[in-house]
């Protein structure tokens, strides 16, 4: 059974810096690529960053770019969002998911596996 | 690539056939997903390349369209299907999502 474990979300000050992590099972992971995608309280769903287990290749979406960062540890079957200079925008539940993948293993765009998710809350 | 669905929210009663509508702002050709997410938990795949159903998702569940026009239609609509629908492309980063729609009992 595939499973996706995040973890490391709680309250935060703005400003403050948070790690979440997700832990990985049931599948490959050195070879998956995955994802953060985020959910605001009461709203839709924004797709934040990728990395890529193949070629190591990084994406990410403006609103984080340069305050975010995306990493993965293939020995801990472990991902990673390093949250820093957080706003109370910032303030949702955080979810890795990982890439659907061709036949050849080639991530696609859609999410096929999602974790539970973990709550931000960014407030003084 | 903005989406944009359409109803936002939509009441039917269990049996009842309907259909969500997603739009692209430019044509994403069949790059487009569908998730179900039930209240307090994570998306759940339901659709990919437009109407590609997921393996173990029920049949009742169909995709259709290309271009910047999509649909998602459920059959007969079952308790399980009370929930809010995303449509998202992966033509291109940023991955985008459509704001959803809410299914809810008439």
């Amino acid at each position: 059974e595939v499973q996706l474990v995040e973890s490391g979300g709680g309250l935060i000050q703005p400003g403050g810096s948070l790690r979440l992590s997700c832990e990985v099972s049931g599948l490959t992971f050195s070879t998956s690529s995955f994802n953060w995608v985020r959910q605001a309280p009461g709203k839709g769903l924004e797709w934040l960053s990728f990395i890529n287990g193949f070629t190591g290749a990084i994406y990410y979406t403006d609103s984080v770019k340069g305050r975010f960062t995306i990493s993965r540890d293939n020995a801990k079957n472990s991902l990673y969002l390093q949250l820093n200079s957080l706003r109370p925008d910032d303030t949702a539940v955080y979810y890795c998911a990982r890439n659907g993948v061709t036949v050849t293993g080639t991530p696609w765009g859609y999410f096929d596996y999602w974790g539970q998710g973990t709550l931000v809350t960014v407030s003084s | 690539i903005q989406m944009t669905q359409s109803p936002s929210t939509l009441s039917a009663s269990v049996g009842d056939r309907v259909t969500i509508t997603c739009r692209a702002s430019q044509s994403i050709s069949s790059w487009l997903a569908w998730y179900r997410q039930k209240p307090g938990k994570a998306p759940h795949l339901l659709i990919s390349k437009a109407s590609i159903l997921e393996s173990g998702v029920p049949s009742r569940f169909s995709g259709r369209g290309s271009g910047t026009e999509f649909t998602l239609t459920i059959s007969s609509l079952q308790p399980d299907d009370f929930a809010t629908y995303y449509c998202q492309q992966y033509i291109t980063d940023p991955w985008t999502f459509g704001q959803g729609t809410k299914v809810e009992i008439k």
